[in-house]
């Protein structure tokens, strides 16, 4: 089945570093890849997504590229900040939009 | 932006209780799901729903959980009869025809004591 593998952490930085967290996956056919986040005592929230090989998702900052050949959708941020503090979740669906699979999640902390 | 809205988003029951937690999804999406994360783990699949029935459901979901759409705007996930393990914050999701993605609601936390 479908599954998604992500650094562990927690991961902590100071403010203006750079973030990486690696995200790798399993799956058949052509799935789609979504980054999540979860502020402090909040729901979920789409970061950004790409549906197909050599796409690129950003927002807010962060960015991720669908690599099939790594079958990886590592997020990156150049200069975090302290409000980016949250749980970061790799997500993926299949090319149907079903069986949505959810890595574990990687904590991250950003000081000041 | 359209919103999954979930109510309550914080609710307390005694364990034995029954409890329903309320979604209403985007107007136009046609896929529900419910998700559950007890503290500090992963998010995981209870169940999806189309068409006015289950169409997946995971071990979790086991003969204590029910979902229904009871009306064209509300979709509700219910739990027979609580235990303590049950305490986790639910989500719901929903998704339109064709490759939108899900959006998620906020969340509902339920603690059992």
């Amino acid at each position: 089945g479908n599954s998604v593998t992500q650094m562990e952490g927690p991961v902590t930085l100071s403010e203006e570093a750079f973030l990486t967290i690696n995200c790798t996956y399993t799956a058949t056919g052509y799935p789609s890849l979504f980054w999540y986040v979860q502020y402090p005592g909040e729901g979920l929230q789409l970061l950004l997504k790409a549906t197909k090989a050599d796409d690129k998702g950003s927002n807010k900052g962060f960015e991720a590229t669908y690599r099939k050949e790594t079958t990886s959708f590592h997020l990156e941020k150049g200069s975090v900040q302290v409000s980016d503090s949250a749980v970061y979740f790799c997500a993926l669906s299949d090319n149907y939009g079903q069986n949505f699979v959810f890595g574990p999640g990687t904590r991250l902390s950003v000081l000041p | 932006e359209p919103e999954v809205t979930q109510t309550p988003s914080h609710q307390v029951t005694q364990m034995g209780q029954e409890v329903i937690l309320r979604c209403v999804p985007i107007s136009n999406h046609l896929y529900f799901y419910w998700y559950r994360q007890i503290l500090g783990q992963k998010v995981e699949f209870l169940v999806s729903f189309y068409n006015n029935e289950i169409s997946e459901k995971s071990e979790i979901f086991d003969d204590q959980f029910s979902v229904e759409r009871p009306d064209g705007s509300n979709f509700t996930l219910k739990i027979r009869s609580t235990k303590l393990e049950d305490s986790a914050m639910y989500f719901c999701a929903s998704r339109g025809q064709g490759w939108v993605g899900y959006t998620f609601g906020s969340g509902t936390r339920l603690t059992v004591v």
